[in-house]
């Protein structure tokens, strides 16, 4: 079963504006990740937020995570013309290797 | 610091034909896997190596579908004979050794766009 789920699909703002993005998983984790995706190239990681973590910062992004509700939330203030990308949340297993599970990404546009 | 590389960016083929992709991870990397990502759905694993052994190949699909890492540096993808549903973008990564918890985070190649007509 897929383990990360992106909400919206897609998002369209005006610059400036700020951007939140919803990430549900289905098992327990340790950590959860945050990647983009530029046009035409690979993904970059973003923030890792730890299971007792709630809330993490790192510049314009601020992620949240909500263990009980198996959620995450990830929040681009003041978004500029170069965030306009695909963003994935994504999971390592409990237990074993590093093998992360993706979900379907959320595209976001950020229109100048 | 060279980045995980990935060749070729694009790759058009027909149905039937071989094709074979290749990843260069960090240098220093033990860790390398490869992902696919088929007509904007979600990113799937492929597999794991741990320097030249596979630690984990579950998301290979089928036979078709053969990965190698020859002396644990570079690795190769070869899809024999590519079907139509194999059309999709291939991503490699690779990391450093694990740490416990799964708290080591990825680097990404830009990923090899596969077409299979």
């Amino acid at each position: 079963s897929q383990q990360g789920e992106e909400d919206p699909q897609a998002l369209s703002i005006q610059e400036g504006e700020n951007a939140t993005m919803n990430c549900s998983y289905k098992t327990s984790i340790n950590n959860l990740q945050w990647y983009r995706q530029n046009s035409g190239r690979g993904l970059v990681h973003l923030i890792l937020i730890r299971s007792n973590e709630r809330e993490k910062h790192s510049g314009r992004l601020r992620v949240t995570l909500d263990t009980s509700k198996k959620s995450s939330s990830l929040l681009i203030t003041a978004s500029r013309a170069a965030d306009t990308a695909s963003y994935f949340c994504a999971t390592p297993p409990l237990f074993g290797n590093e093998k992360l599970t993706f979900g379907t990404g959320t595209r976001l546009t950020i229109i100048p | 610091e060279a980045g995980v590389t990935q060749f070729p960016s694009h790759s058009v083929i027909e149905k039937g034909q071989t094709v074979t992709l290749r990843c260069d991870p960090i240098s220093g990397h033990d860790n390398l896997y490869w992902y696919r990502r088929v007509m904007g759905k979600e990113i799937k694993f492929l597999l794991h190596f741990v320097k030249e052994s596979k630690q984990d190949e579950s998301g290979m699909p089928n036979n078709r579908f053969l990965a190698e890492r020859t002396g644990g540096t570079y690795s190769t993808l070869k899809v024999q004979p590519a079907e139509l549903e194999d059309s999709g973008v291939y991503f490699c990564a690779s990391s450093q050794k694990p740490q416990l918890g799964g708290s080591e985070k990825l680097f990404f190649g830009s990923g090899t766009q596969l077409s299979v007509l």
